[in-house]
């Protein structure tokens, strides 16, 4: 069973930057990609962006100009950079685990992206 | 970027009772690319469906999905005490990932 560990300063100043980052206890590093995920208190789920195991990234457009994820397979760790920071970043950050297919009842290959572990979230507060 | 709705926002049901949980997208999603969470109070979410219809590893039969297209569905065919949760959906399109607003199931 596959466990995400994350660890990161949980409180900043506006114009700070945010640095999290989330091990992987177990499993192959390589075989999935690497996602942050956010949730602002009492609202839903926003997708930060992802890295996958050619360390190629991909990041929500709303947040590209200020995020960077990056990845220590050797460690099998993987972080998340957020520059200049608000109280609008405030929010509870999780990593999660990407599948990127599956087998169906039949045994076929489907291509497919979902998140099937995710870490135990770390509330991240930007006050002055 | 495709927008998801969840609805309805909350759904007060009894234990027992058959919970029925639509998302709504703005343009056409591949089935494969769709999936629903649960999330409880100071937890993280929790895999539930992949593929809109596939249950996730532990995911009891009560639960099951379905749909295509634009329109996709959550249905707990018998509620237990510990169901009463917030759900999400989420798909894979253009290279980014979209979450619906959630749809809260609560004890009535």
């Amino acid at each position: 069973q596959v466990q995400l560990q994350q660890w990161g300063a949980g409180l900043l100043r506006p114009s700070e930057t945010l640095s999290l980052t989330c091990g992987v206890n177990s499993g192959s590093f390589n075989s999935y990609s690497w996602s942050w995920i956010r949730q602002p208190p009492g609202k839903g789920l926003e997708w930060i962006g992802e890295i996958n195991h050619t360390e190629n990234t991909n990041y929500n457009p709303s947040l590209k100009s200020r995020v960077s994820i990056s990845a220590d397979s050797s460690k099998k760790q993987f972080s998340l950079r957020l520059s200049s920071v608000t109280a609008a970043d405030t929010a509870v950050y999780y990593c999660a685990r990407g599948r990127t297919y599956y087998f169906d009842s039949s045994g076929h290959f489907l291509r497919s992206y979902y998140f099937d572990s995710w870490g135990q979230g770390a509330l991240v507060t930007v006050s002055s | 970027e495709i927008v998801l709705t969840q609805s309805p926002g909350t759904l007060s049901l009894s234990p027992g009772d058959r919970a029925t949980l639509s998302c709504r997208a703005s343009q056409s999603v591949s089935s494969n690319y769709l999936a629903w969470y649960q999330q409880k109070p100071g937890q993280a979410p929790r895999l539930l469906m992949y593929g809109a219809s596939s249950r996730a590893t532990g995911i009891p039969d009560r639960f099951s999905g379905s749909g295509s297209g634009t329109d996709f569905t959550l249905t707990i065919s018998r509620l237990e005490p510990e169901d009463f949760a917030v759900y999400y959906c989420q798909q894979y399109g253009g290279s980014v990932f979209t979450f619906g607003g959630g749809t809260k199931v609560e004890i009535k």
